[in-house]
């Protein structure tokens, strides 16, 4: 029952450096969406996929990229890491999307930008 | 763009006191959710209410909704030190998107 699964949980980039956030779910949902999480802003929208083959962006997709490489799998991209995108990031899966019952989180990654 | 918005942003009550927490937001909806949050930890979904519904049990959990007012309350009842957490409402926006408030803090004293 492992859910939605993310890797890496921690990492530290020098500013310019690029990487990848990747992101899992078992649970043969349809929808994934990526979140930023910072102190006081609540969790904002970056990109989200309501199927596979689909990316819309969000609130905040300035800075990334996502791929939606299969039904399983919604990867982040940031091209060139800059101090503004330290955050915690969180990817979500859903069955039915804001209609359904309910996102499931992973365990977040938190990424510090120097 | 903010939807939702909980009220308080942070709340202390005594072990085995009853926790209230509210959450408005703008525009019409079709439903509202309430998550959880854990220090350091992925939110957690707790209960969906649609539009049409005006009130939820799931446990100790109990949540309002208000679409005259454009409101929901979410109740914890009995609080327990494990209910420490962050909680959040979330409502449905355009383009299958669900918008998220910025958070009530629930600390349980001892």
């Amino acid at each position: 029952n492992a859910g939605v699964t993310q890797t890496p949980k921690f990492q530290v980039l020098k500013t310019g450096q690029s990487m990848t956030l990747q992101c899992a779910q078992d649970m043969n949902h349809n929808s994934m969406y990526w979140y930023r999480q910072d102190p006081g802003m609540g969790l904002r929208l970056i990109y989200y996929s309501a199927s596979e083959g689909t990316t819309d962006k969000g609130e905040v997709p300035n800075g990334y990229n996502v791929s939606r490489l299969n039904k399983r799998e919604f990867s982040l991209r940031l091209e060139s890491a800059a101090p503004s995108q330290t955050s915690v990031y969180f990817c979500a899966s859903s069955e039915l999307g804001a209609t359904g019952g309910g996102y499931t989180f992973g365990s977040g990654t938190r990424l510090t930008v120097v | 763009s903010q939807q939702g918005e909980e009220d308080p942003q942070a709340l202390s009550i005594q072990e085995g006191e009853n926790a209230t927490m509210n959450c408005s937001y703008k525009t019409s909806i079709n439903n509202l959710q309430w998550y959880r949050q854990n220090s350091g930890r992925g939110l957690v979904h707790l209960i969906l209410i649609r539009s049409n519904e005006r009130e939820k049990h799931s446990g100790r959990l109990r949540v309002t909704l208000d679409t005259s007012k454009k409101s929901s309350s979410l109740l914890i009842t009995a609080s327990r030190a494990a209910d420490t957490a962050s909680y959040f409402c979330a409502t449905d926006a355009r383009d299958d998107k669900i918008i998220f408030g910025k958070g009530t803090r629930l600390h349980i004293l001892p």
